[in-house]
């Protein structure tokens, strides 16, 4: 099984929808991350949290939120979709202190 | 000047070659270096990380070169199985979140 999972993995909705992104970890770790991937941009970092009680913006949070449920949990919600926000989306955890980051499989959303 | 600058090819090498990527980066102050490869619509996985006196890892040999603020990512004997996106990623400061992705490197090994 992996050790990232997210859900869906593919999503299509339309412009002014609330749409959630769910993001569950096994590996114990407590950083958690949300990044968005376009064509011709490297990964961008939305939002992460060091632990359950620590949420902090990343370059481009406007537009997005989060929620970390637990340890193993963070789901990214986008409260009113847009087109500009059809990208990749990874989830990715970190033991705290180490440095390498363990992604899901992504989420593709379209914003039509 | 983007904060980490990468060649996006594609580099369409035959089976057996020698390839090289390099990626530079902006920040003196950067503090950790890593190869990450990503296959196409996949997730990104750590190929390796760099450490400053270089490392290898079979085939594949991480370089960083800080005076110039570079590193590098050499893999011999190409095989198919190695075309894939190569994603430099650095670390602004150790510990913290800041981890700044390169667009990547695109790499065709051609039978």
């Amino acid at each position: 099984d992996a050790d990232v999972t997210q859900t869906p993995r593919n999503r299509i909705t339309k412009t002014g929808k609330r749409i959630m992104l769910e993001c569950s970890q096994t590996k114990g770790h407590d950083r958690m991350y949300w990044y968005r991937q376009d064509p011709g941009l490297g990964l961008r970092l939305i939002y992460y949290s060091f632990d359950v009680k620590d949420i902090n913006k990343g370059e481009i949070s406007d537009g997005y939120s989060v929620s970390r449920q637990a340890q193993a949990k963070f789901s990214l919600s986008l409260e009113s979709a847009i087109p500009n926000q059809t990208a990749l989306y990874f989830c990715a955890s970190q033991a705290g202190g180490g440095d390498t980051q363990y992604f899901g499989p992504g989420t593709r959303l379209t914003v039509l | 000047r983007k904060e980490v600058e990468q060649d996006p090819g594609p580099f369409n090498v035959p089976e057996g070659a020698t390839v090289a990527f390099n990626c530079t980066y902006s920040n003196s102050a950067s503090q950790s270096f890593f190869w990450y490869r990503q296959d196409c619509r996949k997730e990104p996985k750590l190929l390796m990380s760099v450490y400053s006196s270089g490392n290898e890892d079979g085939r594949f040999t991480a370089q960083l070169n800080r005076a110039s603020q570079y590193i590098s990512l050499l893999i011999r004997d190409s095989k198919l199985s190695d075309s894939a996106t190569y994603l430099c990623v650095v670390n602004m400061a150790s510990g913290t979140y800041k981890y700044i992705f390169g667009t990547g490197t695109r790499l065709k090994v051609l039978a």
